[in-house]
């Protein structure tokens, strides 16, 4: 069974700041690894994802990721957080043995940006 | 237009009653699935289904039954809503392969009295 978990709920961060939401897996196969964000009234849209290669990822906006098989995390980060950032964040684990080669998701993680 | 879309955006019915939500892709894709998300739990699947000729359980299908009419329709139905079914329901579809991006649709809150 693989499983996701995203520390913090809620992230809050200044215009400007480093932007950091955490995410970290369990799968007994190597995973493939995403990050979908939502904007208020909207479906989910792709961020970035990790299937195979290199390990850092870079996505749209800004973001990147990168997986750590050690560590089994995935975590999201963005040097210098936008406004425009202000959305909900899920990290979803895929593999290609599971039926359905079904996404699996996390809680999700909200971020405030304050001015 | 929008790859995937889904009637209606919004509903708000009555205990008991039956609703079908619909979602309708342009992307070509076979698969297609149906989620629920609900605060704090993420995405939950419903059902999915690979073609017109399959379609499977997921994780939380009680209370639910689908439809693929096409490769390009698949409609999920509450045959008796309840309360706890109020949720925000997406459909996506993807090509696949299981590391290929998954395409959702705006979603449909759905409010049950």
């Amino acid at each position: 069974a693989q499983s996701v978990t995203q520390l913090g709920s809620h992230v809050s961060v200044s215009e400007g700041a480093l932007v950091l939401l955490r995410c970290n897996y369990s799968s007994s196969v190597p995973p493939y690894l995403f990050w979908y964000v939502q904007y208020p009234n909207q479906g989910l849209q792709l961020l970035l994802k990790y299937t195979t290669g290199a390990t850092l990822v870079k996505g749209i906006n800004g973001f990147e990721a990168e997986f750590k098989k050690s560590e089994t995390s995935f975590h999201l980060t963005k040097p210098s957080a936008h406004m425009s950032d202000a959305a909900e964040y899920f990290c979803a684990v895929s593999s290609p043995n599971n039926a359905g080669n079904m996404l699996t998701f996390g809680g999700g993680t909200r971020l405030m940006v304050k001015p | 237009d929008a790859d995937v879309t889904q009637t209606p955006r919004n509903r708000i019915t009555k205990t008991g009653k039956r609703i079908m939500l619909e979602c309708s892709q342009t992307k070509g894709h076979d698969r297609m699935y149906w989620y629920r998300q609900d605060p704090g739990l993420g995405l939950r699947l419903i059902y999915y289904s690979f073609d017109v000729k399959d379609i499977n359980k997921g994780e939380i299908s009680d209370g639910y039954s689908v439809s693929r009419q096409a490769q390009a329709k698949f409609s999920l139905s509450l045959e008796s809503a309840i309360p706890n079914q109020t949720a925000l329901y997406f459909c996506a579809t993807r090509i696949g392969y299981a590391g290929d991006t998954q395409y959702f649709g705006p979603g449909t809150r759905l409010t049950v009295l």
